[in-house]
């Protein structure tokens, strides 16, 4: 199993620029979540879905956009970047919410300059 | 408010001491309790889940006090691969919310 892969692993942006972070898993695990982590912060979470078709907002969803069409893709766009949007981004999935151990990809630094 | 807070350190320690981190989350209807290990530029970890009647894996022991809303972890003769930054993670029904970590340096 290769676990969550997560691509590009660096991006680079200008400001007003578009893109989508590529996420992947091979575990069937029905949640699947994106964070974004800044220096000196936790986590935050800024979108998650509890299976195909659904998805929902985290704490800070405001700029980015996801859907779930498949078990096992769950892209992150980016509509316009801003340089606040610089940070690493980390890819999460389990099998479900609860008690579960969730599993981090690899996450994509991404900087807008 | 923060959902959930640690002091970020750095607990700078001696090999075969014994360390023991806190964390306070707010919202009293959290349901699921974690710690996570995350190694400089790397993706975290799961180093155990916590449970109300505490738990222990090896050298590492994680207690829960709901009544006071704050989780712990206690590693006990630490080794210098313990040095990492361990996040405090916290589960409301399905959203996770990460503690912005502590640092442990574990020095020879």
């Amino acid at each position: 199993n290769a676990g969550v892969t997560q691509t590009p692993k660096f991006q680079v942006l200008k400001t007003g620029q578009s893109m989508t972070l590529q996420c992947a898993q091979d575990m069937n695990h029905e949640y699947m979540s994106w964070y974004r982590q800044d220096p000196g912060m936790g986590l935050r979470l800024i979108h998650y879905s509890v299976g195909a078709g659904i998805t929902d907002q985290g704490e800070v969803p405001n700029g980015y956009n996801v859907s779930r069409s498949t078990t096992e893709d769950f892209p992150l766009r980016l509509l316009s970047a801003a340089p606040s949007q610089t940070s690493v981004y980390f890819c999460a999935s389990s099998t479900g919410t609860g008690a579960y151990e969730q599993y981090f990809g690899p996450g994509t630094r991404l900087t807008v300059t | 408010r923060k959902e959930v807070e640690q002091d970020p350190g750095p607990f700078n320690v001696p090999e075969g001491a014994t360390v023991a981190f806190n964390c306070t989350y707010s919202n009293s209807a959290s349901q699921s309790f974690f710690w996570y290990r995350q190694d400089c530029r790397k993706e975290p970890k799961l180093l155990m889940s916590v449970y109300s009647s505490g738990n222990e894996d090896g050298r590492f022991t994680a207690q829960l006090n709901r009544a006071s809303q704050y989780i712990s972890l206690l590693i006990r003769d630490s080794k210098l691969s313990d040095s990492a930054t361990y996040l405090c993670v916290v589960n409301e029904f399905n959203k996770f919310y990460f503690g912005s970590g502590t640092k442990l340096n574990v020095k020879p």
